[in-house]
């Protein structure tokens, strides 16, 4: 089954302890993203990578990492995670279509809780 | 990317078609028009695309207006598990990788 897949799916953990929440995808896409989604604010993009080694950030970018290794994994690191930080993080994988437009198919969320 | 605006939520009835309206006024000619929902905290989900010509899938229909400032989703005939948050999204091709999902039609379906 073609799919988007997320670990941990609920993580509560304190201040400063580094983290990592790992997304893969098994439908050989170039493309994966990192959102994070909060209440009245929609879903935002982290960071994204175009191909294996190709990263770029997003629109809220600041204290997050992200490797692309190999082409079906894209993990998020948080170094040093803070209370902002708290949220539901979804991972996406892109699909060239017809037309050149993107499909993207979504994980199913990390939610996250920082004390 | 343009912007676009939808109303905040809408109600259908079980069995009737849903029709949900997007307001994106300042579109230009290489933007595309996405269609995405959201059930409860899911992962969104992709519902269809596109350019300048009405699209139909077998999940919905998108209709395009000539001048492309405004589009509908079209769900023919609504069940309760379409009860959701519909997000209208327009990007470019080159730009559709990062998809800026504002607030959405939160959408309820009622028996």
């Amino acid at each position: 089954e073609a799919q988007v897949t997320q670990n941990p799916r609920y993580l509560i953990t304190v201040t400063g302890k580094k983290l990592t929440v790992t997304c893969s995808q098994n439908m050989n896409h170039e493309y994966m993203s990192w959102y994070r989604q909060d209440p009245g604010l929609g879903l935002r993009q982290i960071y994204y990578s175009m191909n294996v080694e190709v990263t770029d950030k997003g629109d809220v970018p600041e204290g997050y990492k992200v490797s692309r290794k190999e082409k079906r994994n894209f993990p998020l690191i948080l170094e040093s995670p803070s209370p902002n930080q708290t949220s539901l993080y979804f991972c996406a994988s892109s699909l060239r279509s017809r037309g050149l437009a993107y499909e993207q198919y979504f994980g199913p969320g990390t939610r996250l809780t920082v004390t | 990317d343009a912007k676009t605006t939808q109303p905040p939520s809408m109600d259908c009835a079980e069995g009737r078609a849903a029709n949900l309206p997007c307001n994106h006024s300042t579109i230009s000619g290489n933007e595309y028009v996405y269609w995405y929902r959201q059930i409860h905290s899911q992962g969104p989900q992709y519902i269809i695309h596109g350019l300048k010509n009405n699209e139909t899938n077998e999940m919905a229909s998108l209709i395009i207006t000539e001048d492309r400032k405004s589009s509908t989703l079209i769900l023919p005939h609504a069940t309760l598990r379409d009860t959701a948050v519909y997000y209208c999204i327009v990007s470019r091709e080159t730009g559709a990788n990062n998809l800026f999902f504002g607030t959405g039609t939160r959408l309820t379906v009622i028996p």
